[in-house]
């Protein structure tokens, strides 16, 4: 079975501009969520999406949006890029949503902000 | 707030030794608590669920505990390996309203061949 996918791996974009990275999660699993890890920060929950609707969310600006679509498939837009958001974004997937199944990685979204 | 924390933050061991790594939260209200391993520049890889109502999880050479009263989790390493050398992550899901997950740190594991 293939593991989750995050496309584009890496990106470079200049402060103003924004963003879409997207998540194709483990066949079958339903749930998606998104995180953002710095080295001053640590690994930082965005949010997390079941069947299309957002359950959850982190303490993150209004310029963190995201979605999911019918086949689970996720995206993340990060819009009016600052140069802080400069991170490794990850996205994980789960059977049925995080507060109980096991939630598996994928290899990362390296984003650049210069 | 709930804070997540994982003590000590490097660690360096010969090969062959068991290990124990540390993972202390303040809010016991949680859902679970999941250990991850991180290779440098990777992604997380999944290496054991434990839900709020289990005290362990074992798989292959790891074994993981949850004390929820005292707040606090082991990852013990049985016989490590090179290969061992990692970052180890746990993380607590928060059943509150915030309903979120709060990473630690990291413990850097280094196994000395």
């Amino acid at each position: 079975k293939a593991g989750v996918t995050q496309t584009p791996r890496y990106l470079i974009k200049t402060r103003g501009q924004q963003v879409t990275l997207s998540c194709s999660p483990i066949s079958g699993h339903r749930s998606v969520s998104w995180y953002q890890q710095t080295p001053g920060q640590g690994l930082q929950f965005l949010f997390e999406y079941f069947s299309e609707t957002q359950r959850n969310k982190g303490n993150f600006p209004g310029r963190f949006s995201g979605r999911q679509f019918s086949n689970s498939r996720s995206e993340m837009n990060v819009s009016t890029l600052e140069l802080g958001d400069s991170a490794l974004y990850l996205c994980a997937s789960s059977l049925a949503g995080s507060r109980a199944y096991e939630q598996y990685f994928g290899p990362g979204t390296r984003l650049t902000v210069t | 707030k709930q804070e997540v924390t994982q003590i000590p933050a490097a660690l360096s061991v010969p090969e062959g030794e068991n290990l124990v790594l540390n993972c202390s939260f303040t809010d016991s209200a949680i859902y679970n608590l999941q250990w991850f391993r991180q290779d440098p520049g990777k992604g997380l890889t999944s290496l054991l669920l434990i839900q709020s109502s289990q005290r362990e999880q074992t798989s292959g050479r790891l074994n993981a505990s949850l004390d929820k009263s005292s707040g606090r989790s082991t990852l013990y390493i049985a016989a490590s390996q090179p290969g061992d050398s990692a970052t180890y992550l746990c993380a607590v899901h928060l059943m509150n309203r915030d309903d979120k997950i709060i990473f630690g740190k990291g413990t850097r594991l280094h196994i000395l061949p």
